[in-house]
């Protein structure tokens, strides 16, 4: 099976513009969860979303947006850029596992605000 | 609330030492709980899990992490580490299996 794949790896952008990430999960998992990673924070987990709903949602403004797709694709969308939203954004999907849940990471978008 | 704290957030070791990755955590019901280990410019890839089932726990590339509850602790341990072990490992916990809760991270460094 092909793992989750991420688009694009690494993007430029400047202040005030908007992004949109998306994320395709591994085959037949239908959660997709979103994380911003940066030195300082770490990872803070965004947003869930299953079976096209957002079932959790972490402590970040509403510039952060997401979205699930009937094919489980899920896309991400900030708006109005900041220079602090500079970060690697990792999607995960998730699935049951002997009983068990487990999360598989994509490799990442590279998002530079300039 | 749910919290996870890694102790040391670089970690040198020669090669051919142990390897020692603490970790500790706070959840309100016994939890599932997680190595990740990631590499540069890439997302973060499995290295066990605890799930009740046994208190220690067997992953890839040699690992192993041992579930203690009155110590709330999940550390991650190799007998003999390799170059190729130098990364960034995190800690994860799970209360429910809905959402997962990251340790800061500790950066293993390998010396020759």
């Amino acid at each position: 099976k092909a793992g989750v794949t991420q688009t694009p790896r690494y993007l430029i952008k400047t202040r005030g513009q908007q992004v949109t990430l998306s994320c395709s999960p591994i085959s037949g998992h239908r959660s997709v969860s979103w994380y911003q990673q940066t030195p300082g924070q770490g990872l803070q987990f965004l947003f869930e979303y299953f079976s096209e709903t957002q079932r959790n949602k972490g402590n970040f403004p509403g510039r952060f947006s997401g979205r699930q797709f009937s094919n489980s694709r899920s896309e991400m969308n900030v708006s109005t850029l900041e220079l602090g939203d500079s970060a690697l954004y990792l999607c995960a999907s998730r699935t049951v596992v002997g009983g068990s849940y487990e999360q598989y990471f994509g490799p990442g978008t590279r998002l530079t605000v300039t | 609330a749910q919290s996870v704290t890694q102790l040391g957030s670089h970690v040198s070791v020669s090669e051919g030492a142990l390897v020692l990755l603490r970790c500790n955590y706070s959840s309100s019901v016994p939890p599932y709980l997680f190595w990740y280990v990631q590499y540069p410019n890439q997302g973060l890839q499995l290295l066990l899990k605890y799930t009740s089932a046994a208190t220690l726990v067997k992953g890839i590339n040699g690992f192993e992490a041992e579930f203690k509850k009155s110590e709330t602790s999940f550390h991650l341990t190799k007998p003999s580490a390799h170059m190729s072990d130098a990364a960034e490992y995190f800690c994860a916990v799970s209360p429910t299996g809905n959402q997962f809760y990251f340790g800061t991270g500790t950066s293993l460094t390998v010396i020759p």
